[in-house]
């Protein structure tokens, strides 16, 4: 069954620091993952997708993921943090032979002036 | 020019009423998806349509009816309403069903409080 795991709730960054947030998944077939974020009060936003191809997918708002077949993780990750990123970030795995989108539980990413 | 709206964004109502939530999008999409987040944050899918039709019905009570009168819509009514209902509904869309690279677009949310 497809699944996908966030180890850490949260993740503390001071600005202008480089920033990683964990994912590991489990699938069958090809994987299919997504960077989603929730900002306070707000719907989910879109950050970034991997498919095919380059394992490094780059998205919105400066933020990238890395793909890794052999550790099965999806680690997004921003050269350097804004204060404005501090925010809920979703990992997201795609259904096996199904449209629904598997989420995890989610790491609350806090960035600190 | 939202993409995905819903409304209302907030609905707080007593235990045992019935309510609907209404989700449109604009996207020319063809599925379109509720979710549930809990209060923990956690994140399920409840329901899809593909252009009106069914397609995904998640171990979901049957208190809980989608309804789709056209591709650019799909409501909510939830009957009977329990404690267990509070949460945030989101409503989603993707260009096709079956497709799985599609990205899912995310409506605001509505807030649901049962007292």
């Amino acid at each position: 069954a497809q699944s996908v795991a966030q180890p850490e709730d949260q993740v503390k960054v001071a600005e202008g620091n480089p920033l990683t947030v964990k994912c590991t998944y489990s699938v069958s077939g090809n994987p299919y993952l997504f960077w989603y974020v929730q900002y306070p009060n707000r719907g989910l936003q879109f950050l970034l997708k991997y498919i095919t191809g380059d394992n490094l997918v780059k998205g919105s708002y400066g933020f990238e993921a890395e793909f890794n077949k052999s550790q099965t993780s999806f680690h997004l990750k921003k050269p350097s943090a804004l204060v404005s990123d501090s925010a809920l970030y979703f990992c997201a795995v795609r259904g096996y032979n199904t449209d629904k989108l598997i989420f995890g539980t989610g790491t609350r990413l806090q960035v600190f002036p | 020019d939202t993409a995905v709206s819903q409304t209302p964004k907030y609905l707080v109502t007593q235990m045992g009423n019935d309510k609907s939530i209404k989700c449109e999008q604009n996207l020319g999409h063809d599925t379109m998806y509720w979710y549930k987040q809990d209060s923990k944050k956690f994140l399920k899918i409840m329901f899809s349509y593909n252009n009106k039709e069914l397609i995904i019905n998640e171990t979901v009570p049957n208190r809980f009816s989608p309804k789709s009168p056209d591709k650019a819509h799909l409501n909510l009514h939830i009957n009977s309403l329990e404690l267990g209902d509070s949460a945030v509904y989101f409503c989603a869309s993707s260009p096709a069903s079956g497709t799985l690279t599609d990205t899912q677009y995310f409506g605001p949310g509505t807030r649901l409080t049962v007292l």
